[in-house]
This record gives C-alpha cells, sequence and structure tokens, in this order.
C-alpha cells in the first residue's frame, strides 16, 4: 500500500503567480485536506474535499482553491501569490474509521514565494 | 487567539528519561485529539488519537485528556534519540478530522 505523496518536492515561484499543487491520496482514502505549514508554526487548515465535493473551509481567501478528481487525487491552486503564503504545503489523505476520518499527510510541498 | 496553545520549547532530556509535552485547548466543542510527531521536513505522522476524556497508551506512548480543564498531554516513557522530533497536538470539533494544531513542541533526546 502506497502512502500519500505530493509534488513538487519544493518550488520558487514570484509574488503575483499562480502554482498548483499535487496530491496522491493513500489507496482507498476518499477524503483529502490541505493544510499550510508556515516555518515554527502547526500546520493550518486550508480546506477538506469528500468525494470530489469541498467538505469545509479555514480561513483562508478564495485565491485558495482545489479540486479532488475520481480517482480521489487532489489539487490546490494558488493565484496572485503573497510573499506570506511561502510555507509548507501538506496534504492528508483519510478513510473513515468507524469512529473518525484519521488523517495521514504526505511529505509536503514546499513553496518560496520571491 | 489560537484554539490550540502548545509551549514552543525545544525540550532537552537525557535517553532514558519521561518526556511530558502538553497542549490547553479553548474550544469546548473539540471531541477528537490526536498527538503527531514530525521530522524536520517531513510531514507529520500520526502517533496516538484519543475521542472525548481519558487515557489511552500504546507502547511507550501515552496520551491524556481532560476535557473539564481543557488540557492534551503526552507521555514518552524510556525516551530514546529517534524521538527527537517536533511534537504537535491537534484537535477537531468532528469526526471529519479538520484539525486545529498547536504549534509543536521540539523534543531533542541526548544520548
Amino acid at each position: 500500500e502506497t502512502g500519500v505523496t505530493q509534488s513538487p518536492t519544493h518550488l520558487i515561484k514570484t509574488r503575483g503567480q499562480q502554482v498548483t499543487l499535487r496530491c496522491s491520496s493513500q489507496s482507498g482514502h476518499n477524503t483529502v485536506s490541505w493544510y499550510q505549514q508556515a516555518l515554527g508554526q502547526g500546520p493550518q487548515f486550508i480546506f477538506q474535499y469528500y468525494r470530489e465535493e469541498e467538505n469545509g473551509r479555514g480561513n483562508f481567501p478564495p485565491r485558495f482553491s482545489g479540486l479532488q478528481f475520481p480517482n480521489y487525487s487532489s489539487e490546490l491552486n494558488v493565484n496572485a501569490l503573497e510573499l506570506d503564503d511561502s510555507a509548507l504545503y501538506l496534504c492528508a489523505s483519510s478513510l473513515f474509521t468507524g469512529i473518525n476520518y484519521e488523517q495521514y499527510f504526505g511529505p509536503g510541498t514546499r513553496l518560496t514565494v520571491t | 487567539q489560537k484554539e490550540v496553545e502548545q509551549d514552543p520549547g525545544p525540550l532537552s532530556v537525557p535517553e532514558g528519561a519521561i518526556v511530558s509535552l502538553n497542549c490547553t485547548y479553548s474550544n469546548s466543542a473539540f471531541q477528537y485529539f490526536m498527538w503527531y510527531r514530525q521530522y524536520s521536513r517531513k510531514g507529520p505522522e500520526l502517533l496516538m488519537y484519543t475521542y472525548s476524556s481519558g487515557n489511552k497508551e500504546d507502547g511507550r506512548f501515552t496520551a491524556q485528556v481532560d476535557k473539564s480543564s481543557k488540557y492534551i498531554s503526552l507521555f514518552i516513557r524510556d525516551s530514546q534519540p529517534s524521538d527527537s522530533a517536533t511534537y504537535l497536538c491537534a484537535s477537531t470539533t468532528d469526526s471529519w478530522g479538520k484539525l486545529q494544531f498547536g504549534a509543536g513542541t521540539q523534543v531533542v533526546v541526548t544520548p
């Protein structure tokens, strides 16, 4: 069973540009969540997708958007990049255990905005 | 004010000692509580999860939740240098797992 994978590993963008980050869920997981982790901070919830529909959103502006595909892989898109968007972006996939959705994180994509 | 507060450390302990980690939270609706371990430049790894109040033990790890005082704890017995990492507490109000994290505590276990 493969774990959660993310691509690219890291990238550098210029302020005002757009970026797309990708995530492949763990096999059989139908829910994916995205988090932003600034240096020295804990991850912050961006949004969650369940069966291709958005299932909750954190306190992030609309320029952060996402997609989930029929195979449960996912994309995070960020428009009009700002310097403060520099962070580690984490994807977590999950499957209902009968009690809750336990989340398994990928290694992250480190985004630097200059 | 963040909903989950955690002392960032660093917390340095000698090998074999007990590591004690704590978080406090403000949202009374939190029902699910997790501890994650994160090594440098890696994604968080789920260590323990607890539903509502109580204790849970798994090997060298014990998680405690006291909802009356809004206090979450993790204890690591017989600590090893490989336990050196950042430990993140997280909570959520429902089973969907939209987690609110603390800032993480850096733990260093010295040989």
